[in-house]
Protein backbone atom coordinates (compact mmCIF):
# COMPACT_ATOMS: atom_id res chain seq x y z
CA UNK A 1 0.00 0.00 0.00
CA UNK A 2 0.99 3.33 -0.62
CA UNK A 3 1.67 5.89 1.94
CA UNK A 4 3.57 9.19 2.77
CA UNK A 5 5.26 9.81 5.84
CA UNK A 6 6.59 12.93 7.16
CA UNK A 7 9.55 13.58 9.66
CA UNK A 8 8.68 15.91 12.17
CA UNK A 9 5.17 17.51 13.24
CA UNK A 10 6.69 20.65 14.10
CA UNK A 11 9.80 22.59 12.92
CA UNK A 12 11.14 25.60 14.01
CA UNK A 13 14.23 27.65 12.09
CA UNK A 14 15.38 31.84 12.34
CA UNK A 15 14.49 33.81 10.05
CA UNK A 16 18.08 33.26 7.24
CA UNK A 17 18.25 29.79 8.07
CA UNK A 18 17.77 26.95 5.76
CA UNK A 19 14.49 25.21 5.76
CA UNK A 20 14.58 21.35 5.18
CA UNK A 21 11.31 19.38 5.80
CA UNK A 22 11.28 15.62 5.30
CA UNK A 23 9.17 13.11 3.81
CA UNK A 24 9.38 10.14 2.60
CA UNK A 25 7.17 7.44 0.94
CA UNK A 26 6.36 4.31 -0.10
CA UNK A 27 4.91 3.17 -3.86
CA UNK A 28 5.00 0.40 -5.56
CA UNK A 29 5.45 2.40 -8.86
CA UNK A 30 7.06 5.67 -10.38
CA UNK A 31 5.67 8.42 -7.86
CA UNK A 32 4.24 11.27 -9.02
CA UNK A 33 4.51 14.06 -5.37
CA UNK A 34 3.72 16.73 -4.33
CA UNK A 35 4.42 19.51 -1.73
CA UNK A 36 1.76 21.83 -1.09
CA UNK A 37 1.71 24.84 1.64
CA UNK A 38 -1.25 25.90 3.92
CA UNK A 39 -1.37 29.39 5.63
CA UNK A 40 -3.88 29.75 8.36
CA UNK A 41 -7.60 29.10 7.62
CA UNK A 42 -6.98 28.79 4.30
CA UNK A 43 -6.30 25.80 1.62
CA UNK A 44 -3.37 24.06 0.17
CA UNK A 45 -1.53 26.12 -2.24
CA UNK A 46 0.94 23.82 -4.68
CA UNK A 47 4.63 24.33 -4.01
CA UNK A 48 6.07 22.13 -6.37
CA UNK A 49 5.41 18.80 -8.12
CA UNK A 50 8.30 15.77 -9.20
CA UNK A 51 6.23 13.40 -12.26
CA UNK A 52 9.33 12.62 -14.62
CA UNK A 53 12.21 13.85 -15.91
CA UNK A 54 14.99 15.95 -13.76
CA UNK A 55 14.82 14.98 -10.08
CA UNK A 56 15.64 18.18 -8.52
CA UNK A 57 12.46 20.70 -8.89
CA UNK A 58 12.14 23.88 -8.15
CA UNK A 59 8.99 25.55 -6.77
CA UNK A 60 7.73 28.96 -5.74
CA UNK A 61 8.26 30.86 -3.09
CA UNK A 62 12.48 30.00 -3.34
CA UNK A 63 11.61 26.14 -2.61
CA UNK A 64 12.51 22.76 -4.07
CA UNK A 65 12.88 19.50 -3.85
CA UNK A 66 14.79 16.79 -4.82
CA UNK A 67 13.31 13.10 -5.42
CA UNK A 68 15.77 10.62 -4.55
CA UNK A 69 13.93 6.90 -5.61
CA UNK A 70 17.23 5.41 -3.70
CA UNK A 71 15.76 6.69 -0.55
CA UNK A 72 12.14 6.87 -1.26
CA UNK A 73 12.25 10.71 -0.42
CA UNK A 74 10.79 13.74 -1.12
CA UNK A 75 12.38 16.27 1.28
CA UNK A 76 11.76 19.91 0.95
CA UNK A 77 14.45 22.72 0.89
CA UNK A 78 14.85 26.18 0.85
CA UNK A 79 18.16 27.59 1.16
CA UNK A 80 17.35 30.83 3.73
CA UNK A 81 14.04 30.90 5.79
CA UNK A 82 11.56 34.28 5.63
CA UNK A 83 8.83 34.89 8.35
CA UNK A 84 6.20 34.73 5.71
CA UNK A 85 7.15 30.80 5.08
CA UNK A 86 5.57 30.28 8.69
CA UNK A 87 2.81 27.75 7.20
CA UNK A 88 1.73 24.16 7.57
CA UNK A 89 3.66 21.60 4.47
CA UNK A 90 2.29 18.49 3.38
CA UNK A 91 3.71 16.30 1.09
CA UNK A 92 1.67 13.67 -0.99
CA UNK A 93 1.84 10.81 -3.80
CA UNK A 94 -0.41 10.25 -5.99
CA UNK A 95 -2.38 6.86 -6.03
CA UNK A 96 -1.84 4.52 -8.42
CA UNK A 97 -5.51 4.26 -9.24
CA UNK A 98 -7.00 7.53 -10.41
CA UNK A 99 -5.77 10.97 -9.72
CA UNK A 100 -6.56 10.18 -5.59
CA UNK A 101 -3.42 11.84 -3.33
CA UNK A 102 -2.15 10.61 -0.25
CA UNK A 103 -1.50 12.60 2.48
CA UNK A 104 0.96 13.27 5.33
CA UNK A 105 0.25 14.62 7.90
CA UNK A 106 1.92 17.62 7.93
CA UNK A 107 4.48 19.61 9.61
CA UNK A 108 3.99 22.94 10.86
CA UNK A 109 7.08 25.72 10.17
CA UNK A 110 7.65 28.05 12.50
CA UNK A 111 9.89 30.73 11.78
CA UNK A 112 12.00 32.81 14.40
CA UNK A 113 13.05 36.24 14.41
CA UNK B 1 -6.86 28.38 -14.66
CA UNK B 2 -9.24 26.43 -12.21
CA UNK B 3 -10.35 28.51 -9.33
CA UNK B 4 -12.79 26.77 -6.67
CA UNK B 5 -15.46 28.25 -4.78
CA UNK B 6 -16.23 27.14 -1.16
CA UNK B 7 -18.96 28.84 0.75
CA UNK B 8 -19.60 29.35 3.61
CA UNK B 9 -16.06 30.31 4.97
CA UNK B 10 -17.04 29.53 8.74
CA UNK B 11 -20.10 27.83 9.57
CA UNK B 12 -21.53 27.00 13.31
CA UNK B 13 -24.26 24.30 13.37
CA UNK B 14 -25.84 22.94 16.58
CA UNK B 15 -25.45 18.93 17.13
CA UNK B 16 -28.75 16.94 15.11
CA UNK B 17 -28.85 19.62 12.14
CA UNK B 18 -28.57 19.60 9.00
CA UNK B 19 -25.87 20.91 6.43
CA UNK B 20 -25.17 21.78 3.36
CA UNK B 21 -21.52 22.97 1.87
CA UNK B 22 -21.11 23.84 -1.82
CA UNK B 23 -18.18 23.60 -4.10
CA UNK B 24 -18.74 25.54 -7.52
CA UNK B 25 -15.45 25.47 -10.09
CA UNK B 26 -14.44 27.37 -12.62
CA UNK B 27 -11.80 26.82 -15.86
CA UNK B 28 -12.68 23.71 -16.73
CA UNK B 29 -15.01 21.15 -17.59
CA UNK B 30 -15.63 17.37 -16.54
CA UNK B 31 -13.06 17.51 -13.66
CA UNK B 32 -12.59 15.11 -11.19
CA UNK B 33 -14.19 16.60 -7.62
CA UNK B 34 -12.80 15.59 -4.49
CA UNK B 35 -13.97 16.44 -0.48
CA UNK B 36 -11.32 16.43 2.38
CA UNK B 37 -11.95 17.02 6.05
CA UNK B 38 -8.93 18.58 8.05
CA UNK B 39 -9.40 17.81 11.58
CA UNK B 40 -6.88 19.78 14.19
CA UNK B 41 -3.72 19.14 14.34
CA UNK B 42 -3.89 16.09 11.38
CA UNK B 43 -3.74 15.77 7.96
CA UNK B 44 -5.84 15.53 5.46
CA UNK B 45 -8.67 12.80 5.39
CA UNK B 46 -10.38 12.60 1.89
CA UNK B 47 -14.11 11.92 2.34
CA UNK B 48 -15.65 11.54 -1.62
CA UNK B 49 -14.40 12.21 -5.11
CA UNK B 50 -16.85 12.38 -8.60
CA UNK B 51 -15.86 11.88 -11.98
CA UNK B 52 -18.82 12.44 -13.18
CA UNK B 53 -22.13 13.77 -12.68
CA UNK B 54 -24.23 11.97 -10.07
CA UNK B 55 -21.34 9.23 -9.74
CA UNK B 56 -19.84 9.69 -5.89
CA UNK B 57 -17.21 7.43 -4.22
CA UNK B 58 -17.06 7.24 -0.39
CA UNK B 59 -13.68 6.68 0.99
CA UNK B 60 -14.79 6.38 4.32
CA UNK B 61 -17.73 5.77 6.35
CA UNK B 62 -19.52 8.21 7.88
CA UNK B 63 -22.48 10.73 8.58
CA UNK B 64 -21.95 12.93 5.66
CA UNK B 65 -22.98 12.06 1.98
CA UNK B 66 -22.01 13.98 -1.08
CA UNK B 67 -23.70 15.13 -4.43
CA UNK B 68 -22.44 16.18 -7.67
CA UNK B 69 -25.93 17.86 -9.59
CA UNK B 70 -23.71 19.37 -12.23
CA UNK B 71 -20.46 18.83 -13.94
CA UNK B 72 -18.88 21.69 -11.96
CA UNK B 73 -20.84 21.15 -8.59
CA UNK B 74 -20.22 19.42 -5.55
CA UNK B 75 -22.08 19.23 -2.46
CA UNK B 76 -21.22 17.76 0.60
CA UNK B 77 -24.44 17.25 2.81
CA UNK B 78 -25.89 15.66 6.30
CA UNK B 79 -28.94 15.11 7.94
CA UNK B 80 -28.00 15.27 11.28
CA UNK B 81 -24.41 16.92 12.26
CA UNK B 82 -22.48 14.95 15.14
CA UNK B 83 -20.01 16.53 17.13
CA UNK B 84 -17.22 15.00 15.32
CA UNK B 85 -18.02 16.26 12.31
CA UNK B 86 -16.13 19.25 13.24
CA UNK B 87 -13.45 20.36 11.03
CA UNK B 88 -11.94 22.38 8.32
CA UNK B 89 -13.61 20.78 4.94
CA UNK B 90 -11.59 21.31 1.85
CA UNK B 91 -12.81 20.80 -1.65
CA UNK B 92 -10.03 19.82 -4.63
CA UNK B 93 -10.39 19.40 -8.65
CA UNK B 94 -8.54 17.94 -11.07
CA UNK B 95 -8.47 18.02 -14.47
CA UNK B 96 -9.85 14.70 -16.16
CA UNK B 97 -7.16 11.98 -17.24
CA UNK B 98 -4.47 14.84 -15.82
CA UNK B 99 -3.18 12.31 -12.98
CA UNK B 100 0.07 13.39 -13.58
CA UNK B 101 -1.07 17.16 -12.53
CA UNK B 102 -2.20 18.29 -8.79
CA UNK B 103 -5.20 18.83 -7.46
CA UNK B 104 -6.49 22.61 -6.94
CA UNK B 105 -8.31 23.40 -3.60
CA UNK B 106 -10.77 25.94 -2.33
CA UNK B 107 -10.30 28.12 0.77
CA UNK B 108 -12.09 25.52 2.88
CA UNK B 109 -15.26 25.92 5.28
CA UNK B 110 -14.54 25.61 8.92
CA UNK B 111 -17.15 23.72 10.80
Amino acid sequence: AQSVTQLGSHVSVSEGALVLLRCNYSSSVPPYLFWYVQYPNQGLQLLLKYTTGATLVKGINGFEAEFKKSETSFHLTKPSAHMSDAAEYFCAVRRNQGGKLIFGQGTELSVKP
Amino acid sequence: SQTIHQWPATLVQPVGSPLSLECTVEGTSNPNLYWYRQAAGRGLQLLFYSVGIGQISSEVPQNLSASRPQDRQFILSSKKLLLSDSGFYLCACQGQDQFNQPQHFGDGTRL
